[in-house]
């Protein structure tokens, strides 16, 4: 069974510009979160997806959106980026089938630099 | 409100015992384990739902204080494999959302 997949995993982009990051989830898990991680900060919560809907988001400014998409695949995209913008985004999937958040499967991150 | 962990950093050699600690200010749902490698995605250990249940795979156990809002995670004869950086995540209310503490960075030498 195939993992969780980011891309890309590596990038830089200047103040400013706009990036867009895809996570496809393992296969037939519908849930779809998002982690800002720095040094500074640890593991912070984005937004979480399902079945194409945003359920839950974090306190991030609205420079950072997301969606899903019918086939799970989810996009995080952060408009005007800034140099504290630099982080590893993790993208997580779960079957999420119980009234609580279940395990999560991390996919290895996209590393984004802003100069 | 981030979950406080303790200690940030511990290293022991091979075959001690560590303990971590989560503790939160809210009433938590569940809290949840992951261990990170470096350069690597997390990896999920285990979670403990509200009503004080212990659980454990291997040498690696938890256990979930309610009444506390607290969660300790003990690691059992530590192996080199256990290097890594361990988080607590913490559910409150009805949102399925994790909140993490800020890591807890271990260290075993041989």
């Amino acid at each position: 069974k195939a993992g969780v997949t980011q891309t890309p995993r590596y990038l830089i982009k200047t103040r400013g510009q706009q990036v867009t990051l895809s996570c496809s989830p393992i296969s037939g898990h519908r849930s779809v979160s998002w982690y800002q991680q720095t040094p500074g900060q640890g593991l912070q919560f984005l937004f979480e997806y399902f079945s194409e809907t945003q359920r839950n988001k974090g306190n991030f400014p609205g420079r950072f959106s997301g969606r899903q998409f019918s086939n799970s695949r989810s996009e995080m995209n952060v408009s005007t980026l800034e140099l504290g913008d630099s982080a590893l985004y993790l993208c997580a999937s779960s079957s999420n089938r119980l009234a609580y958040t279940g395990e999560l499967f991390f996919g290895e991150g996209s590393r984004l630099t802003v100069l | 409100q981030q979950p406080v962990q303790s200690p940030q950093a511990v290293i022991l050699r091979e075959g001690e015992d560590a303990v971590i600690n989560c503790s939160s200010s809210k009433a938590l749902y569940s809290v949840h384990w992951y261990r990170q490698k470096h350069g690597e995605a997390p990896v999920f250990l285990m979670i403990l739902l509200k009503g004080g249940e212990q659980k454990g795979h291997d040498k690696i156990s938890a256990s979930f204080n309610e009444k506390k809002q607290q969660s300790s995670l003990y690691l059992t004869a530590s192996q080199l494999s256990y290097s890594g950086t361990y988080f607590c995540g913490t559910e409150s209310g009805s949102a399925r959302q994790l909140t993490f503490g800020s890591g807890t960075q271990l260290t075993v030498l041989p």
